[in-house]
């Protein structure tokens, strides 16, 4: 079966740091994967996915994902936090056989202090 | 509309009425997910439609949990006997076929049963 790891209940950074949200995954076969953000009382909104190609991908809002495949890892970065940020993020992926759902990591809030 | 379309975006009911949650997929989109978030809890899977095929339903936690999907559009989930455990935001999502192709969430729908 398919997982998802986000080590971090909450990752905590200064306005202006670099920021980085932490993925794990484990997949048979080729890896789907993707970043989606949900603000204060809202759905999920789609940041960016690794489906092929170039291991960094680059997203909505500034964001970045490097795909690792020895480490098994995607991690969401971005340069520059903004207090705006300040979210959830949610690392899926997506299963290449049968129904193909998203399988969800339990979350990591981002805070970014100004 | 541009977008996964739910209704109603809040709910109050009382513990054993019926609810009925709808979706409205983007158009073309003939795969249709919903999922549920619990107050401080991750993203559970619920039920998976792919065009004329038959559901999954592996993850409707209980027979009072019920979807259909007519005409391969609009989805109705459907909470009979509603129970305290049951609040929650039950998001819809839809997407092309395929691994690659990313999945849009609707805005949710939010359930208090009181």
């Amino acid at each position: 079966a398919q997982s998802v790891a986000q080590p971090e209940d909450q990752v905590n950074v200064a306005e202006g740091n670099p920021l980085t949200v932490k993925c794990t995954y484990s997949v048979s076969g080729n890896p789907y994967l993707f970043w989606y953000v949900q603000y204060p009382n809202r759905g999920l909104q789609f940041l960016l996915k690794y489906i092929t190609g170039d291991n960094l991908v680059k997203g909505s809002y500034g964001f970045e994902a490097e795909f690792n495949k020895s480490q098994t890892s995607f991690h969401l970065k971005k340069p520059s936090a903004l207090v705006s940020d300040s979210a959830l993020y949610f690392c899926a992926v997506r299963e290449n056989t049968g129904f193909q759902k998203l399988v969800f990591g339990t979350g990591t809030r981002l805070l970014v202090s100004p | 509309g541009a977008g996964v379309s739910q209704s109603p975006s809040n709910k109050v009911t009382e513990k054993g009425k019926d609810v009925e949650l709808r979706c409205d997929p983007i158009s073309g989109h003939t795969a249709l997910y919903w999922y549920r978030q619990s107050l401080g809890q991750g993203l559970e899977f619920l039920i998976y439609f792919q065009g004329n095929s038959a559901p999954d339903k592996s993850g409707l936690p209980s027979d009072r949990f019920s979807a259909e999907r007519t005409g391969g559009s609009v989805s109705t989930l459907t909470i009979q006997r509603t129970q305290q455990e049951d609040s929650a935001v039950y998001l819809c999502a839809s997407s092309s076929p395929g691994p690659g192709n990313t999945i849009y969430f609707g805005e949710g729908s939010w359930l208090t049963v009181v």
